[in-house]
């Protein structure tokens, strides 16, 4: 089956600084979504991309669609305490196909 | 706007005893997704359903699982007879149309834990 392999695992960063991670996948998807999952909560979305190429921001945070449609990255600029959570992928192969998840990147600001 | 709505939060039985998981959705969704979340396996799809109607079940562990959705506002997740290996957290989810936009709304979770 498809998997989505993301790095790192983890991050331990200071408060300020920018923070990147990526997603790969064994097989070609054609929508990406980036979510977030806060401690004790359930994941929630906060971008979403349908275009090989693609590039979206949301504020501080910026995505971008592959262009082999294999992979996706996400980039937080001048990261803040409220950033700290775990962050997974989710790839979509088709409108009526299941999201499948990423393995998620947990990441921790050091004060 | 009330978001989805899981209940119970938390729940503690012993091997064998029946559990339910119940989910609102919100209101004028009509996709409704069972998650489970485990450290070894991530977030798992169990099954959803579209306009009440099962869609796709594949990710039922086995049959001591069983969801029903008797209503657009309602649905249950129901494992019988549960055992430890089933300790996870279980999310519902709900996104409008068939999810074919990706965006899906979690609830809070249910954190199940069979002694």
């Amino acid at each position: 089956g498809q998997q989505l392999n993301q790095s790192p695992q983890s991050m331990f960063i200071q408060e300020g600084e920018d923070v990147s991670m990526n997603c790969t996948s064994s097989s070609i998807f054609n929508t990406w979504l980036w979510y977030k999952q806060d401690p004790g909560e359930g994941p929630v979305l906060l971008i979403a991309l349908y275009k090989a190429g693609e590039l979206t921001s949301n504020g501080r945070l910026t995505a971008q669609f592959g262009i082999t449609r294999k992979d996706s990255f996400l980039n937080i600029s001048a990261s803040i305490p409220s950033d700290v959570g775990i962050y997974f992928c989710a790839g979509q192969l088709g409108g009526n196909e299941k999201l499948t998840f990423g393995t998620g990147t947990r990441l921790t600001i050091i004060p | 706007d009330a978001g989805v709505i899981q209940s119970p939060r938390h729940e503690v039985t012993e091997m064998g005893q029946e559990v339910t998981l119940r989910c609102k959705p919100i209101s004028g969704h009509n996709s409704l997704f069972w998650y489970r979340q485990t450290m070894m396996r991530g977030l798992e799809l169990l099954i959803y359903f579209n306009n009440n109607v099962p869609i796709d079940d594949s990710g039922m562990p086995e049959d001591r699982f069983s969801a029903k959705m008797p209503n657009a506002s309602f649905s249950t997740l129901k494992i019988q007879p549960s055992e430890p290996r089933d300790s996870a957290v279980y999310f519902c989810a709900s996104s409008f149309g068939r999810g074919d936009t990706g965006e899906l709304f979690f609830g809070e979770g249910s954190r199940l834990t069979v002694l």
